[in-house]
């Protein structure tokens, strides 16, 4: 069971440049999340989704687009890339109708993280 | 959503229990407690979480006071690989906004052998 998997690991781009930063989950979860982290603070939401097909903005959407178009999906992109945008980004996805046992849609799944450096 | 408050860091002996304390006192009735930890360069991992009864589970457990303005999770025998950032946060579990959770700055725990 892989549970959330965030690829690339680590990436750096140029100003200006795009990039998707791809997130899976297998779990068949219905949430989707993406937060960023900067050194020293705690996690900002950029993006959820409650499902396939409908997205929100978080705290920090701007520079920023998603899509869900099946469960297990949901690519973060970044269209022009700034050096704000360099951080560490982690998915998470929360929550299965199907799902037994403890049932909260604020238990989230966290992936490993994307390290990205915009230079 | 109810501001939390926790001490930026703290530190417990290895094999001891580590109490981390988490203010909330704007805390509504609907709100959960719930706890995240975040070891060094990975993502957040669920604890724990509960709404007004204490709670325990295989890896830490929850107290909150009974005017749930505050709250302490437990790790009753820390290890080495307990060192990490401890998340409280507090949230509802219904409504348009599930599963928004908004992390702050946590407690650096550092658990010395």
């Amino acid at each position: 069971n892989a549970g959330v998997t965030q690829t690339p690991k680590f990436r750096i781009l140029k100003i200006g440049q795009s990039m998707t930063l791809q997130c899976a989950q297998d779990m068949n979860h219905n949430y989707m999340y993406w937060y960023r982290q900067d050194p020293g603070m705690g996690l900002k939401l950029i993006y959820y989704s409650v499902g396939a097909g409908i997205t929100d903005k978080g705290e920090v959407p701007n520079g920023y687009n998603v899509s869900r178009s099946t469960t297990e999906d949901f690519p973060l992109r970044l269209e022009l890339a700034a050096p704000s945008q360099t951080s560490v980004y982690f998915c998470a996805s929360s929550y299965s109708i199907q799902a037994g046992g403890v049932r909260s849609k604020n238990i989230q799944y966290f992936g490993a993280g994307t390290r990205l450096s915009v230079l | 959503d109810a501001k939390t408050t926790q001490p930026p860091s703290m530190d417990c002996a290895e094999g001891r229990a580590a109490n981390l304390p988490c203010n909330h006192s704007t805390i509504s009735g609907n709100e959960y407690v719930y706890w995240y930890r975040q070891i060094h360069s990975q993502g957040p991992q669920y604890i724990i979480h509960g709404l007004k009864n204490n709670e325990t589970n295989e890896m830490a457990s929850l107290i909150i006071t009974e005017d749930r303005k505050s709250s302490t999770l437990i790790l009753p025998h820390a290890t080495l690989r307990d060192t990490a950032v401890y998340y409280c946060i507090v949230r509802v579990d219904r409504g348009s906004t599930l599963g928004r959770l908004y992390f702050g700055r946590g407690t650096q725990l550092t658990v010395w052998p």
